[in-house]
């Protein structure tokens, strides 16, 4: 069974930092795409990024929003996905889904359950 | 970026109903669109993909159509379980995005 399990949301202060993780499992993690999006209380849905796989040498695509505050990378020997962010403001403060990618015929085809990050002093 | 408006926000239906949500995007995105359902305090989930795909898995009821900048999401008989909000998502260009989200609730 495919599954995708978020980890690392908590509360952290305006300007600080925190490291988001998404297990994978049921499914070959080194050979997708992997995305994030968030969602913050009350709002719809963002797209934060994209990391390639191996294939496509880890290259990474971040929305303007998080770009040169937030990076995501992987651990294919760990089928593991992260964001790293940084600056964090108080908008960041959204549930964080990771969410498995195709390409080809393009669609997010399997999510997680979601973490909850808060941005408050 | 391109802009996804998504009508109505909100819609108000009864068990049976025959329901369509409009995506209509900025700028041509062909046919690089997706909808997902998304309940209360649960991930979305996939629906709709390549702008008329259904996903495996999904009931029949629900159809899609659409290319260019104006697409369409038709649930042919509203059930007590798709009460949810429906958001549209391009997947045509960077960065990608999400119409704002409708939500159907029971009459």
């Amino acid at each position: 069974e495919m599954q995708l399990v978020e980890s690392g949301g908590g509360l952290v202060q305006p300007g600080g930092s925190l490291r988001l993780s998404c297990a994978a499992s049921g499914f070959v993690f080194s050979e997708q795409y992997m995305e994030w999006v968030r969602q913050a209380p009350g709002k719809g849905l963002e797209w934060v990024g994209r990391i390639r796989n191996k294939a496509s040498s880890h290259t990474t695509e971040y929305a303007p929003s998080v770009k040169d505050r937030f990076t995501i990378s992987r651990d294919d020997s760990k089928n593991s996905l992260y964001l790293q962010m940084n600056g964090l403001k108080t908008e960041d403060t959204a549930v964080y889904y990771c969410a498995r990618s195709i390409v080809g015929v393009r669609r997010f085809d399997y999510w997680g359950q979601g973490a909850l990050v808060t941005v408050s002093s | 970026d391109i802009q996804l408006t998504q009508s109505p926000s909100f819609l108000s239906a009864s068990v049976g109903d025959r329901v369509t949500i409009t995506c209509r995007a900025s700028q041509g995105i062909s046919s690089h669109l997706a909808w997902y359902q998304q309940k209360p305090g649960k991930a979305p989930e996939l629906l709709i993909y390549a702008a008329s795909t259904l996903q495996s898995g999904v009931p029949s009821r629900f159809s899609a159509s659409g290319s260019g900048t104006e697409f369409t999401l038709t649930i042919s008989s509203l059930q007590p379980e798709d009460f949810a909000t429906y958001s549209c998502q391009q997947l045509n260009s960077y960065p990608f995005t999400f119409g704002g989200g409708t939500k159907v609730e029971i009459k």
